[in-house]
């Protein structure tokens, strides 16, 4: 079957660095996507991951390990809009090409 | 460019009603899916439309369905509704089929009582 797990919530400090990790299990793999969802609207795209290695983008950094099938979100400089749930999607490598969504990890900020 | 667009927003329903949802991609964009959320649930897929034909579909029953039409623009349908099904539906467009980016809408808000 297909999984993918994340920390179901975290808590940091405004101006800190935070890790969300995502680890996948999934027949075939096309790549990782990180989402992020504030309560009430809809997930945005952050990041999108297919070869190893780290993609640096403003604070927001995400690594990928495709042996190890692990992946993290890494933040930096922490702000308060950054409250928020980080989805991590894993891309099959099928016709289809399916997503396989994790539940989301809620960051909480704390000042 | 015009964000992906949902109506209605919020909806209630009662249990064995049906509900039609309906969504317009970002000009341009072909492919078209539909989620359900729900509180530690996370995203749900129901199903995937590109060029009018349904390319692949969740793990949902039967009572869920819906189309795509020439110009992109989808709708889904769930029949007798249950309490089970109140949720967030979101749908998303992208270029094409494949790993792209997927835009967003609102989202509707769908209450069963």
């Amino acid at each position: 079957g297909q999984n993918i797990d994340q920390p179901t919530e975290m808590t940091a400090t405004e101006g800190a660095i935070v890790q969300i990790n995502c680890t996948y299990q999934t027949s075939g793999f096309n790549g990782l996507f990180w989402y992020q969802q504030h309560a009430g609207e809809a997930p945005t795209f952050l990041s999108y991951n297919v070869l190893d290695g780290l993609e640096e983008k403003g604070r927001f950094s995400s690594f990928l390990s495709r042996s190890k099938g692990y992946s993290y979100l890494l933040l930096k400089e922490l702000q308060m809009k950054d409250s928020a749930s980080y989805l991590c999607a894993v891309a099959l490598l099928d016709s289809n090409y399916q997503l396989i969504w994790g539940a989301g990890t809620k960051l909480i900020i704390k000042p | 460019k015009a964000g992906v667009t949902q109506t209605p927003r919020y909806l209630i329903k009662t249990r064995g009603q049906q509900v039609t949802l309906s969504c317009s991609p970002i000009s341009g964009h072909r492919s078209v899916s539909w989620y359900q959320q729900t509180p530690g649930q996370g995203l749900q897929f129901l199903f995937e439309y590109f060029s009018e034909t349904q390319r692949n579909k969740g793990n949902f029953p039967g009572r869920f369905s819906g189309r795509q039409f020439s110009n992109s623009r989808s709708e889904m349908n769930v029949s007798t509704l249950e309490l089970g099904d109140s949720a967030l539906y979101l749908c998303a467009s992208s270029f094409d089929r494949g790993p792209y980016e997927q835009y967003f809408g609102p989202g509707t808000r769908l209450t069963v009582t």
